[in-house]
């Protein structure tokens, strides 16, 4: 059963550093998305690809965040400098398309812990 | 955005049905109701969804009711693997984003 891809699983930097994450999504799937969880919380959309373009990024923290999909297909997600509230988990999701009949599926997710 | 309202935490048996209730009182009538559960420090697993009619596949049944302003996630015969964190979603119309509220812990006890 084809799955999303995320790496890495657990990453530990010190505030002030720059973290990157990745997401291969499944195949075929044209909309991605990434979301953060903090402990104790449900997941937030922070950004929602639809092939390379942004289609949602209203929750995004753009002053550090940053993301990318720029062949429509795996993508990356960059926080500079990291702050100790970034720490939390950042899951990947991908979907057919974005209509709400279409299935996300999650990755495993990376636990960030900012120290 | 339609919200949803669950309980914070309930128990099963194993073995017994476990019922998960959800109240989506402000739903709109093209707005689906989705189940995600997430097992401890993985990512959420897609349950089921539905649009109006009772919907059934391998892992669980969903009743919605039907003025659609509430529904319940059965799991047949729960077992211990099935303790997670439930979400009832209401799904965005236009972007179909994922609104996550707190979700039910449930906790399955031999």
């Amino acid at each position: 059963e084809a799955e999303v891809a995320q790496s890495p699983r657990y990453k530990i930097t010190e505030k002030s550093q720059a973290v990157a994450f990745w997401c291969d999504p499944i195949s075929g799937h044209a909309t991605l998305y990434w979301y953060r969880q903090i402990l104790g919380q449900g997941p937030e959309l922070l950004v929602q690809f639809q092939d390379e373009s942004v289609v949602d990024d209203s929750q995004l923290p753009k002053d550090r965040f940053s993301a990318e999909r720029l062949k429509g297909v795996d993508s990356t997600l960059k926080i500079q400098p990291a702050e100790l509230g970034d720490s939390a988990m950042y899951l990947c999701a991908s979907s057919l398309a974005g209509r709400s009949t279409d299935t996300q599926y999650f990755g495993p997710g990376t636990r960030l812990t900012v120290l | 955005d339609a919200k949803t309202t669950q309980p914070p935490s309930m128990d099963c048996a194993e073995g017994r049905a476990a019922n998960l209730p959800c109240n989506h009182s402000t739903i709109s009538g093209n707005e689906y109701v989705y189940w995600y559960r997430q097992i401890h420090s993985q990512g959420p697993q897609y349950i089921i969804h539905g649009l109006k009619n009772n919907e059934t596949n391998e892992m669980a049944s969903l009743i919605i009711t039907e003025d659609r302003k509430s529904s319940t996630l059965i799991l047949p015969h729960a077992t211990l693997r099935d303790t997670a964190v439930y979400y009832c979603i209401v799904r965005v119309v236009g972007t179909g984003k994922l609104i996550f509220g707190q979700g039910t812990t449930l906790q399955v006890k031999p």
